[in-house]
């Protein structure tokens, strides 16, 4: 079946350094891709999508690009901020499962210091 | 006002009580979700429901049941609360276009003692 996985975390960065998140995925169609972003005591909000090959999603300085070739999903900031800081989600939608169900990756909490 | 909203915020209850999760939402939306989210395992579906008459098991629906009261409106309901249900409980909707995102309340934690 689909799936996602992703980096664990936590992952501590210095405010204005670079990060990346990894993710792969595994699924058996042509599925749309997201990052959502998790502030604390907040539900999940979308940060960016793509949803086919070689698109590139972008929203706050994050950037992640769809690549299927490698089947991954990576989400990428190039100057931090300690306002980051939150848990990050990847995560598919597959036409294949009529792209109703999204299937979400465990999470990496990211904490950026002043 | 919040698109999605979850009643209570907060829920602390016994081992064998029923508990009810409340969900409403004001976009609109056909389609309505319960995840519950734990440490590690990042969001679970439970149940979703596509309108007022149709209600589908998740990946994880065993000990809960929902009920879809309204376009707007979807609860979750744990009939015999049980500690390992204790969790971060979400609501979420989407409309029907495809690869089109989810909308998320702000949760329910949930322990079981």
């Amino acid at each position: 079946g689909d799936s996602v996985t992703q980096m664990e975390g936590p992952v501590t960065l210095s405010e204005e350094a670079f990060l990346t998140i990894n993710c792969t995925y595994t699924a058996t169609g042509y599925p749309s891709l997201f990052w959502y972003v998790q502030y604390p005591g907040e539900g999940l909000q979308l940060l960016l999508k793509a949803t086919k090959a070689d698109d590139k999603g972008s929203n706050k300085g994050f950037e992640a690009t769809y690549r299927k070739e490698t089947t991954s999903f990576h989400l990428e900031k190039g100057s931090v901020q300690v306002s980051d800081s939150a848990v990050y989600f990847c995560a598919l939608s597959d036409p294949n499962t009529g792209g109703f169900k999204t299937i979400f990756g465990a999470g990496t909490r990211l904490f950026v210091k002043a | 006002d919040a698109d999605v909203t979850q009643t209570p915020r907060n829920r602390i209850t016994k081992t064998g009580k029923r508990i009810m999760l409340e969900c409403s939402q004001t976009k609109g939306h056909d389609r309505m979700y319960w995840y519950r989210q734990d440490p590690g395992l990042g969001l679970r579906l439970i149940y979703y429901s596509f309108d007022v008459k149709d209600i589908n098991k998740g990946e994880i629906s065993d000990g809960y049941s929902v009920s879809r009261q309204a376009q707007a409106k979807f609860s979750l309901s744990l009939e015999s609360a049980i500690p390992n249900q204790t969790a971060l409980y979400f609501c979420a909707t989407s409309d029907f276009i495809w690869g089109g995102e989810q909308f998320f309340g702000p949760g329910t934690r949930l322990t079981v003692l």
